[in-house]
């Protein structure tokens, strides 16, 4: 069956510090994989997503995330963490060949000054 | 380009009351999404329209929860009675094709009392 897991729930960084939010896979078909940001009493903004082609993919606000097919994982990375970045991330997964678009339960992020 | 517009934002309504939620989706989006997101869980997949027929509905409480997405457009969602539970952020989201990227509303936050 398909799934996506966020294996951490919450993840508090400092400002200033490298963050990385974990995310694994389980799909039949060749991924598609996305990042979602959402803020208090927002909807959900597309960070990244990865298709195909070179595996590490740039997005938006300085993040990139890392495709590794042989560990079913598409972790997002930011080498410097503001405050702004605070929010809840969201994993998605889908597939050319599927009609449905999973998410994973999230990762809140807290950045402490 | 316009994005997935939503409304109402916010609505409070009794339990057993009757609710709709609308949605429009970006211009030439075939696909469209209703997503239920109880706070701190990730959004969960009520009904997948593709232009004006349903895909995927296998999550959608069919004994209260009804969907429609006339001449493949616009769509509402409606619930009727309404439980407690039933309190969550309702969200829609629109993409060129199934699987690919989704973008969303800023969602219907319902609350049930």
């Amino acid at each position: 069956a398909q799934s996506v897991t966020q294996p951490d729930i919450h993840i508090t960084v400092s400002e200033g510090a490298s963050l990385e939010l974990r995310c694994n896979y389980s799909y039949g078909a060749t991924p598609y994989l996305f990042w979602y940001v959402q803020s208090p009493g927002q909807g959900l903004q597309l960070l990244l997503k990865y298709f195909s082609g070179d595996t590490l993919v740039q997005g938006i606000k300085g993040f990139e995330a890392e495709f590794k097919r042989s560990q079913s994982s598409f972790n997002l990375r930011k080498p410097s963490v503001h405050w702004s970045d605070a929010a809840e991330y969201f994993c998605a997964v889908g597939a050319d060949t599927g009609n449905q678009f999973y998410f994973g339960t999230g990762t809140s992020l807290t950045v402490i000054p | 380009e316009a994005g997935v517009a939503q409304s109402p934002r916010y609505k409070i309504i009794e339990k057993r009351q009757s609710v709709a939620f609308w949605c429009n989706p970006i211009s030439g989006h075939a696909t469209l999404y209703w997503y239920q997101q109880i706070l701190g869980q990730g959004p969960k997949l009520l009904i997948q329209f593709q232009n004006n027929g349903v895909v995927d509905d296998s999550q959608l409480p069919k004994d209260r929860f009804s969907a429609e997405r006339l001449k493949g457009v616009d769509s509402t969602l409606k619930i009727q009675p309404a439980k407690l539970e039933d309190s969550a952020v309702y969200l829609c989201a629109s993409s060129s094709r199934p699987g690919t990227e989704a973008f969303f509303g800023q969602g219907t936050r319902l609350t049930v009392v």
